[in-house]
């Protein structure tokens, strides 16, 4: 089972700064079969990132991801007050599917 | 548009069943694997259990595995999770979410908005 680390755990930013949030695996994710989410309080999660660095459907360019193997990122160009969530990281290239504990981006 | 409607959650004893199902709109429903992803309070999500777009393969996280059974009626375009033997630490928001593929290397692009379950004496 491949095993995602985020880091960190919280980050605190002010809007218009730049956010960088990481995703480390266990073992190399083939074929850069990440995915991005993001989750704000009381909603459902929502699809960002997939394939490591292709934006999902309506996904603003000041997201993006990169990586390969088993260091990913998230990176946020500039916060707007509306991307202040929780985002996680999860791999899909072989099972199980899981998940990383995520990443809190909090105005600070 | 693409929607997921989740519905079947509540409030259940330990050791009772419940039966969770998803109504799907918007897409090919009979083209695309299915998930369901749950959250416990003030925790992260956990990929409880997920089925391919025919319905022949199927995945259980090991901490629901025999107790949990998904399904999917690809003439009703509906999901479901029938969920046995429910102890304290199946409490979360259970979430269904849509493949990108029909089965394998699939990430979830839409997800529903969630229905909670509690089981608690």
């Amino acid at each position: 089972e491949i095993v995602l680390t985020q880091s960190p755990g919280t980050l605190s930013l002010s809007p218009g700064e730049r956010a960088t949030l990481s995703c480390r695996a266990s073992q190399s994710v083939s074929s850069s079969y990440l995915a991005w989410y993001q989750q704000k309080p009381g909603q459902a999660p929502r699809l960002l990132i997939y394939g490591a660095s292709s934006r999902a459907t309506g996904i603003p360019d000041r997201f993006s991801g990169s990586g390969s193997g088993t260091d990913f990122t998230l990176t946020i160009s500039r916060l707007e007050p509306e991307d202040f969530a929780v985002f996680y990281c999860q791999h899909y290239g072989s099972s199980p599917k899981t998940f990383g504990q995520g990443t809190k981006v909090e105005i600070k | 548009e693409v929607q997921l409607l989740e519905s079947g959650g509540g409030f259940i004893q330990p050791g009772g069943s419940l039966r969770l199902s998803c109504a799907a709109s918007g897409f090919t429903f009979n083209s695309y694997a299915m998930t369901w992803v749950r959250q416990a309070p003030g925790k992260g999500l956990e990929r409880v259990s997920g089925i391919s777009a025919s319905g022949a393969s199927t995945y259980y996280a090991d901490s629901v595995k025999g107790r949990f059974t998904i399904s999917r009626d690809n003439s009703k375009n509906t999901l479901s999770l029938q969920m046995n033997s429910l102890r304290a630490e199946d409490t979360a928001v259970y979430y269904c979410a849509k493949g990108s593929q029909e089965y394998g290397y699939y990430y979830m692009d839409v997800w529903g908005k969630g229905t909670t379950v509690t089981v608690s004496s």
